[in-house]
């Protein structure tokens, strides 16, 4: 599978401002996702980052809030906007399909702690 | 929509001994696959197991079983001789074969004691 990076591994952020988390992968993949994880839940997938396209946003996210970026098939970007305490959470990226294989299983990186004062 | 429940929000087991998690789920779709991921305190989400819904045969991995029941729409993970390593939060997962979102379980946190 995948090695997936993640950075920051966690950050300590005041209300107001904003955070990239940036995820990278060691081989080109297809499919890239972002979830959050909020403290004693489960995982929400915020959306899907398109390679060379907007990302396709779940229910209850926005562009505006969530801002994404997916520059080329290795690489992708997750920005936090106007952070208030209610965004202190894991981020997780995760990826699926290899360029040259469909895998059909989702692989995730080591997750971002975000919290927001 | 897809929709995962794990019924038991904590679970213990001896060391050495063997503990099944539970999963259902609902789905209209025919074609899905379901996933059992592990989350220990370090917070990575790392792959268990991974079962495509149209094959019979339940999967296994070394110490790590499912249960495998398409008509109940069960999904049972079965880890047996339990380490100290298996102490973590499992997440039961369902993904459909023409979508690509996966649909997560509330998890179950196990605590294996020595």
């Amino acid at each position: 599978s995948a090695v997936i990076s993640q950075k920051p591994s966690r950050d300590i952020c005041q209300r107001g401002t904003s955070l990239t988390i940036q995820c990278q992968v060691d081989s080109q993949v297809t499919m890239m996702f972002w979830y959050r994880q909020q403290p004693g839940q489960s995982l929400t997938l915020i959306a899907t980052a398109n390679q060379g396209s907007e990302a396709t946003y779940e229910s209850g996210f926005v562009i505006d809030k969530f801002p994404i970026s997916r520059p080329n098939l290795t690489f992708s970007t997750l920005t936090v906007s106007n952070m208030s305490p209610e965004d202190s959470s894991i981020y997780l990226c995760s990826v699926e399909d290899a360029v040259d294989e469909a895998t059909d299983t989702q692989y995730f990186g080591p997750g971002t702690r975000l919290t927001v004062l | 929509a897809q929709t995962v429940t794990q019924s038991q929000p904590e679970m213990s087991v001896q060391e050495a001994e063997t503990v099944t998690l539970s999963c259902t789920y609902d789905t209209s779709e025919n074609n899905y696959y379901l996933f059992w991921y592990k989350q220990p305190p370090s917070r990575q989400m790392i792959l268990v197991i991974r079962q495509e819904a149209y094959k019979q045969q339940n999967a296994t991995e070394n110490r790590f079983s499912v249960n495998f029941q398409k008509a109940a729409k069960s999904f049972s993970l079965k880890i047996s001789d339990s380490q100290l390593g298996d102490t973590a939060m499992y997440f039961c997962a369902s993904k459909n074969n023409a979508g690509n979102m996966l649909t997560f379980g509330g998890g179950t946190r196990l605590m294996v004691k020595p």
